[in-house]
């Protein structure tokens, strides 16, 4: 079992909808990572997070530190959120990251 | 104040060949951070570096792979005689602290 798994694994909606990913990890973490990968590759830090909630224009992320989930939110998407979203987590015993493999998100106009 | 800036974007080599990839990070950050995506794969790490010292390359295969991040310069990921199965995308981040990673666009190798 991967030690971050997200869902799901690739995801189509209408523009408009509402869109949650999820991120479960099994490790204990000092910060979760949101990232977005565009189709031509390049990575896009969207969030950092230890506890809590945090709210960057449409995007929203929020953190169970008890329950091991994240979720990131888009509210009203655009098809120019079509990308992958990959959720990364720092792990407090000896501070690597390790990704989860990414949610392909294709938002259709 | 500009991001990490990898180059090349693309390199493109021969079986055998060597390839190497630089990392400039962000002004004033002193962590470097390697990473490898393979194709229909996730992204994986590599090899973390600080000024002059590797700190961590667990993630490094142990052969024809080397980093370093020199007092001077960028940090440079060095595959020597490289294989098909080197083709990936390699990014490299950098951060002031450990938590907070600004990633570099990537250099993507295709190896013939």
């Amino acid at each position: 079992k991967n030690e971050v798994e997200q869902s799901p694994q690739n995801l189509t909606a209408q523009e408009g909808e509402f869109i949650t990913i999820n991120c479960s990890y099994s490790v204990g973490i000092s910060a979760l990572h949101w990232l977005q990968q565009h189709p031509g590759g390049g990575i896009v830090s969207l969030f950092m997070l230890s506890s809590g909630k945090k709210k960057h224009g449409r995007l929203i992320a929020t953190i169970n530190i008890q329950e091991k989930h994240s979720s990131l939110h888009i509210t009203a998407s655009h098809p120019r959120d079509s990308a992958v979203y990959i959720c990364a987590v720092l792990m407090n015993r000896d501070d690597k990251i390790i990704f989860g493999k990414g949610t392909r998100l294709h938002i259709l106009p | 104040n500009a991001g990490v800036m990898q180059n090349p974007r693309h390199l493109v080599r021969r079986r055998g060949q060597e390839a190497r990839l630089r990392c400039s990070p962000m002004k004033g950050h002193s962590h470097v951070y390697w990473y490898r995506q393979l194709p229909e794969e996730g992204l994986k790490f590599m090899v973390y570096l600080q000024k002059e010292n590797i700190i961590d390359e667990s993630g490094m295969p142990k052969e024809r792979f080397s980093a370093e991040f020199p007092k001077e310069g960028p940090s440079i990921l060095r595959i020597q005689q490289v294989v098909r199965g080197d083709s990936a995308a390699y990014f490299c981040a950098s951060s002031g602290t450990r938590d907070t990673q600004y990633f570099g666009p990537g250099t993507r190798l295709t190896v013939l």
